[in-house]
């Protein structure tokens, strides 16, 4: 599976667009990219996920360039309730054996007043 | 609809007691999956139901944790002989494998160990 380099945390205030970067070098050509989101004392919940170029529900944006070595979560004008931990993964969207999620470190966003 | 529950959602027991936590999947979801999250760190993969059977328990640490899902619904994990490395919040998560890879996950089991 391909490793995620993401920014520990990050600080924002209300309002503002929030961009969370994560690094995947060595990420493979049937590899999605994933973004899940976890409030404290909660499970993970899935955000987002594309293969290239940009995607959009209500919740955030995902860009990605064509060589597909990165990836960018926005989340558009951040309110209190964003502040949470943002975990990036990579991975075979779909795996009949399994589909075990490798987690990083996750950046931990806090959203200021 | 009614999501992922887990039961307990806090356990505190002393070291070297076997304690079972319980998972209780969304109704129709084939695949369970079990994590384990230290503080600070994200998820680990413990172990993945499809139906009753493991299909990789590859994540077990060691033989003194076992899972079981002998209805293909829900799943309880065992832990024998409990240490104080092993408190941590204890995930479930379930997914409708056939159609996609979201992974539903429940609120976790706090397991302290003293």
């Amino acid at each position: 599976l391909a490793k995620t380099t993401q920014p520990i945390s990050m600080d924002s205030y209300e309002g503002q667009e929030v961009n969370i970067t994560c690094s995947h070098n060595n990420i493979a050509t049937n590899d999605y990219i994933t973004w899940y989101q976890q409030f404290p004392s909660q499970g993970p919940r899935f955000i987002i996920q594309g293969y290239k170029t940009k995607v959009t529900n209500e919740v955030a944006s995902l860009f990605i360039p064509a060589d597909r070595k990165s990836s960018t979560l926005s989340l558009p004008r951040v309110s209190l309730s964003d502040t949470a931990v943002y975990y990036c993964l990579v991975g075979v969207r779909y795996q009949d054996a399994g589909n075990m999620l490798t987690f990083g470190g996750g950046t931990r966003l806090m959203v200021k007043p | 609809g009614a999501g992922v529950s887990q039961t307990p959602s806090n356990k505190v027991t002393e070291k070297g007691k076997y304690v079972e936590l319980r998972c209780d999947p969304i109704s129709g979801h084939t695949a369970l999956y079990w994590y384990r999250q230290s503080l600070g760190q994200g998820p680990e993969f413990l172990i993945y139901f499809q139906g009753t059977g493991a299909a990789d328990d590859s994540g077990l640490p060691n033989d003194r944790f076992f899972a079981v899902r002998p209805e293909g619904s829900v799943s309880t994990l065992k832990i024998q002989r409990t240490e104080r490395g092993d408190s941590a919040v204890y995930l479930c998560a379930s997914s409708q494998l056939a159609d996609t890879d979201t992974q539903y996950f429940g609120p976790g089991t706090r397991l302290t160990v003293l």
